[in-house]
């Protein structure tokens, strides 16, 4: 059985702090990596796809690494903002239809 | 435009009685279509995936079934749901290669 394992569950971060966190899953049979952003009473939304060892992925304050390697990749936010409170959640992918989806970490921003 | 419709949102069914949701996507063809469940407490768990037409690839053992009767078409079914077929349903594809997900709305289903 697959485990793709997020860290930590749920994380509160000061407004305007920097955060990051982690997500592990198995470091063979490796085809991708997907992030993804889930609010509130919305769907995941794509954030990254990863595919090749150490890329690194940015989307304004958000950024992403991947190492395949030790299979884990950290995704940063900078500066946090209320609209970045959500659910963070990666995906493993050993191929394009065999995706498994970690629980997801759950970030509140503190105002 | 390419855009993804599922429905309905919201569900309240009895234990014991059928289920039928629908997804269909727009503005593409031959799409891999996906149906995962978030049930309470656990990660999005992959249900069902469809390359085509008829064709019905099931991930995990249920009490669920899937069927695609044309191409952007891809359905979730039951003919008696359980208790822990409660969950949060969402369909999904891939609009290109390297692409993530996209996501339908989604259904919250509560079974009682």
């Amino acid at each position: 059985i697959l485990n793709v394992e997020q860290s930590p569950q749920s994380l509160h971060v000061q407004e305007g702090d920097s955060t990051n966190f982690t997500c592990s899953f198995p470091s063979s049979n490796f085809y991708a990596l997907h992030w993804y952003r889930w609010e509130t009473a919305k769907s995941p939304e794509a954030l990254f796809v990863m595919t090749l060892n150490g890329d690194e992925k940015k989307k304004g304050r958000i950024s992403a690494t991947l190492n395949t390697k030790e299979g884990y990749s950290y995704l940063y936010i900078k500066g946090s903002q209320p609209e970045d409170s959500a659910t963070y959640l990666c995906a493993f992918c050993e191929s394009r239809d065999k995706i498994i989806f970690g629980k997801g970490t759950r970030l509140h921003i503190l105002p | 435009s390419q855009t993804i419709h599922q429905w309905p949102a919201t569900l309240v069914q009895p234990v014991g009685s059928p289920l039928s949701l629908e997804c269909t996507v727009e503005g593409t063809s031959n799409p891999n279509l996906y149906w995962y469940r978030q049930a309470a407490g656990r990660g999005l768990q992959l249900l069902f995936y469809s390359v085509g037409i008829g064709q019905i690839s099931s991930e995990v053992p249920q009490n669920l079934s899937a069927s695609r009767p044309q191409d952007r078409q891809f359905i979730l079914s039951s003919k008696k749901l359980l208790l822990s077929d409660s969950g949060f349903y969402l369909c999904a594809w891939v609009p290109a290669p390297n692409y993530g997900y996209t996501f339908g709305s989604g259904t919250r289903l509560t079974v009682v």
